[in-house]
């Protein structure tokens, strides 16, 4: 049971030029879209969100981009540095309503930032 | 920042034996969920908690797991009869269930099975 997938397990980026990290689902019941940054022995930390109503969403360096009809979100963070290495997972949840639904993982992508 | 805690950091127990993992939340949080990640597997959601009592839980949490809130502030879960297979790194979430806001997660409690 794969409903959110990231099948790139790695992406290697130079430092300031952009990471794209991808993310696709099947549950069309999904409203809610997060992206979160793991680093080795800590726990996932948030980083970015998009509700279904939007297809765009940005904070800084990150903007995430959600294409509803293709079930695929994407992370661009521009410009990279080597702080960003780090995992990065896209999680997926049902109910615009409120954030108190469960959240479903992908793998995960492990994203090397190289000065 | 106010951040979500768990201790401990590392649990190691024998196959069989019972263990609590405890997490103190977001002071004003509701929302109270637990995960785990078995190693090189995604992190899988196994229980969420509001009100003093469970809202949602996954096939996973079974009878062999419980949780508490046994006071203001800690959230705890007890892994009764523990097997090899329950050896994963546990994580700790909550959130203020506004809409839009996220949960926001411990550093997590590597529990070692032998």
């Amino acid at each position: 049971d794969q409903q959110v997938k990231q099948n790139s397990p790695s992406l290697s980026v130079q430092e300031g030029r952009i990471s794209i990290l991808n993310c696709d689902y099947t549950n069309s019941m999904f409203d809610y879209f997060l992206w979160y940054k793991k680093y080795p022995a800590e726990g996932p930390t948030f980083l970015i969100s998009i509700s279904s109503i939007k297809d765009k969403n940005e904070d800084g360096r990150f903007t995430v981009f959600l294409n509803k009809s293709a079930k695929h979100l994407s992370l661009h963070i521009v410009p990279s540095q080597p702080g960003d290495s780090a995992v990065y997972f896209c999680a997926a949840q049902e109910g615009y309503g409120g954030s108190q639904g469960n959240l479903i993982f992908g793998k995960g992508t492990k994203l090397s930032v190289k000065p | 920042e106010p951040e979500v805690t768990q201790t401990p950091s590392h649990q190691v127990t024998q196959m069989g034996q019972e263990v609590i993992l405890r997490c103190v939340p977001i002071s004003n949080h509701l929302y109270f969920y637990w995960y785990r990640q078995i190693l090189g597997q995604k992190v899988e959601f196994l229980v969420s908690f509001y009100n003093n009592e469970i809202s949602e839980k996954s096939e996973i949490f079974d009878d062999q797991f419980s949780v508490e809130r046994p006071d203001g502030s800690n959230f705890t879960l007890k892994i009764r009869s523990t097997k090899l297979e329950d050896s994963a790194m546990y994580f700790c979430a909550s959130s203020d269930g506004i809409s839009n806001q996220p949960q926001h997660f411990g550093d997590g409690t590597r529990l070692s099975i032998l």
